[in-house]
């Protein structure tokens, strides 16, 4: 059974960093692309940043320079550092898998809250 | 630029069916989507991914009563035989190389 469990919310102060992690269970990360996507209090969707499988990254432009996604494969944990946080980034963080471009599976969502 | 435009609502009564729309931005209409349903206080479950025939895959337990088509730029998802538990959020989703985009979302409620 495939399952994704995302930890590492809290809340932090702006210009603060966090780490999420992802520990995947019933498949191997390095062989999918894994992505996150947010979504902000009552808004919609967000996509943030992909992995591929090859280990390419890419971040929307609204954290480009602040993210990063990377993972550990003898863990098969994926992660999203985030630098230089703002009041903007506050928001439920999604752990996803990719499969031929949609998001099949999702964790349940760690709340990340940037206020002072 | 590659755009999904959703109506914010839309309504119908327990029982009958529903067809939200997505509408692909101009010179994407040949794309791919996906439909996701997000209920209250929920994280978002993946319904189905759509083709622009037509032709659509569906989740894990996806009931049959889900089901997609399409039309030039648009893409829709049919309810039929609605319940109490599909009043929700649903997003439709799409991508090009390095970039996944959402619409912004419509929220059912069921009468």
């Amino acid at each position: 059974e495939v399952q994704l469990v995302e930890t590492g919310g809290g809340l932090i102060q702006p210009g603060g960093s966090l780490r999420l992690s992802c520990a995947a269970s019933g498949f191997i990360v390095s062989g999918n692309y894994m992505s996150w996507v947010r979504q902000a209090p009552g808004k919609g969707l967000e996509w943030v940043s992909v992995i591929y499988t090859g280990g390419s990254t890419y971040l929307a432009d609204s954290v480009k320079g602040r993210f990063t996604i990377s993972r550990d494969n003898s863990k098969n944990m994926v992660y999203l550092q985030m630098n230089s946080l703002r009041a903007e980034d506050t928001a439920v963080y999604y752990c996803t898998r990719v499969l031929g471009g949609i998001f099949d599976y999702w964790g349940q969502g760690t709340l990340v809250t940037v206020s002072s | 630029q590659l755009v999904l435009t959703q109506s914010p609502s839309a309504s119908a009564s327990l029982g009958a069916s529903v067809k939200l729309t997505c509408t692909l931005s101009s010179g994407h209409s040949s794309y791919a989507i996906a439909w996701y349903q997000q209920q209250p206080e929920k994280g978002p479950r993946y319904l189905m991914k759509l083709d622009s025939e037509g032709s659509h895959t569906k989740g894990d337990g996806i009931p049959d009563r889900f089901s997609g088509s399409s039309s030039g730029a648009e893409r829709y998802l049919t309810i039929s035989s609605l319940q109490s538990e599909d009043e929700a959020d649903y997003y439709c989703q799409t991508w090009v190389t390095g970039t996944w985009v959402f619409g912004g979302g419509t929220k059912l409620t069921v009468l």
